[in-house]
Order: C-alpha cells, then sequence, then structure tokens
C-alpha cells in the first residue's frame, strides 16, 4: 500500500524558535496534502491543504504566517511552525493523495511536538 | 457538508464481529462514506469506504442502508490489535476540488481478551 513518511517523529524545541516537520510520499506521487494536528484526546483538526506548485490554503482560524506549508514536489510537503509557543505543542499528522488512481488519503505516522 | 454520529466508546470480545454504526441522514448523492481508524499515537489508517453498495475488502465489510442515512463497518473476527478509534467520515469537496476529510469524534472500539 501507499506509504507516507514524517520526520521528525518527534521533537522538542524551545519557546520561540522554528521547527520544520516533512511529509514524504515514498510510493507514489502527492498532488495534494493535507497537514491535522491533533491535542490529546481529541479528534484530528484539519489545518490547511496543500498542493504541488501553488500556495496552501488554510482552514479558518489557522494563522498561515506561523504555520508555513511549502509543496515544493509531488513527493514532499513541509510544515513550519514558526516562533513556537507551548500552546502549539500537538501532534501534526500529514496525509497525501495520490495523483492517479483513486481517492483515499494516506496519512504519515505524526511527528509529536513538545514547545518548553 | 453532511455530518455524521458515531457512539462514544463500543466493547467487543476477542474473535467476535465488531459493528461500528454510523449516522449521516444529511448525506449528499454525490458524497462517500469513509471509514478509517487510528491507533494510539499513530497517524489514521485507511479501512474501506462506499458511495451506496455494500463493500468488503480484506480489513473489513461495510455496510450501507438503502437511504444512505446510516452505514455499518464491521470487522468480522476482532482481534486486540483492533483497538481503536475508528472515524466514519463523509468526504467533502473542499476548496479548489480538492476533497478534504474531516474527522468528527469517532468510537472508542476496546476489543476485550
Amino acid at each position: 500500500g501507499a506509504v507516507v513518511s514524517q520526520h521528525p517523529s518527534r521533537v522538542i524545541c524551545k519557546s520561540g524558535t522554528s521547527v520544520k516537520i516533512e511529509c514524504r510520499s515514498l510510493d507514489f506521487q502527492a498532488t495534494t496534502m493535507f497537514w491535522y494536528r491533533q491535542f490529546p484526546k481529541k479528534s484530528l483538526m484539519l489545518m490547511a491543504t496543500s498542493n504541488e506548485g501553488s500556495k496552501a490554503t488554510y482552514e479558518q482560524g489557522v494563522e498561515k504566517d506561523k504555520f508555513l506549508i511549502n509543496h515544493a514536489s509531488l513527493t514532499l510537503s513541509t510544515l513550519t511552525v514558526t516562533s513556537a509557543h507551548p500552546e502549539d505543542s500537538s501532534f501534526y499528522i500529514c496525509s497525501a493523495r495520490a495523483q492517479f488512481g483513486g481517492s483515499e488519503q494516506y496519512f504519515g505516522p505524526g511527528t509529536r511536538l513538545t514547545v518548553t | 457538508d453532511a455530518k455524521t454520529t458515531q457512539p462514544t466508546s463500543m466493547d467487543c470480545a476477542e474473535g467476535r464481529a465488531a459493528n461500528l454504526p454510523c449516522n449521516h441522514s444529511t448525506i449528499s448523492g454525490n458524497e462517500y462514506v469513509y471509514w478509517y481508524r487510528q491507533i494510539h499515537s499513530q497517524g489514521p489508517q485507511y479501512i474501506i469506504h462506499g458511495l451506496k453498495n455494500n463493500e468488503t475488502n480484506e480489513m473489513a465489510s461495510l455496510i450501507i442502508t438503502e437511504d444512505r442515512k446510516s452505514s455499518t463497518l464491521i470487522l468480522p473476527h476482532a482481534t486486540l490489535r483492533d483497538t481503536a478509534v475508528y472515524y466514519c467520515i463523509v468526504r467533502v469537496a473542499g476548496i479548489q476540488g480538492a476533497q478534504k476529510l474531516v474527522f468528527g469524534q469517532g468510537t472508542r472500539l476496546t476489543i476485550n481478551p
């Protein structure tokens, strides 16, 4: 099946610094990738949709200048949390939809971000 | 956007069939029903999806009522590894045609030995 990886799996950073999370589709090309965040015992919340070669579309209430998304190739999207604060601590998950084939989305394993 | 309603939690004995219900009474004619599950601290895993016919794959079966207002995911022989949160999602058409998935609260399924 389709595989999506994320790196890093865990990251701890200090308040005020920026953190970059990578999402890669390993065995398929993804025209569209999605970024979610999930707080403990809560459901996934969609943050933004990114299409290869164009600007990301952010959900209402998500600050685009704080959560920078780049989808420069068909296999890589990055999420940069800028000037991170403790309230940004969360589980960040990406998903990718294949360029060809069905409409299923394949999810990465997630990245646990802790801001101290 | 059609919303879904699922029980908050369910228990099932190992080896028995687990039947997870989902209500989606406002579903539109061209909207699909998707099921994903999320094992603790992992990314969601796709299970199955369907439009109006019943579907079966190696993981599960999906039964959709004739009026499409509800569906049931069936895990025929549940194992301890099936313990997870199961999400029933109706696919929406997002901005620029990207069809995003909107997750509800899901059903926390616990398989007991």
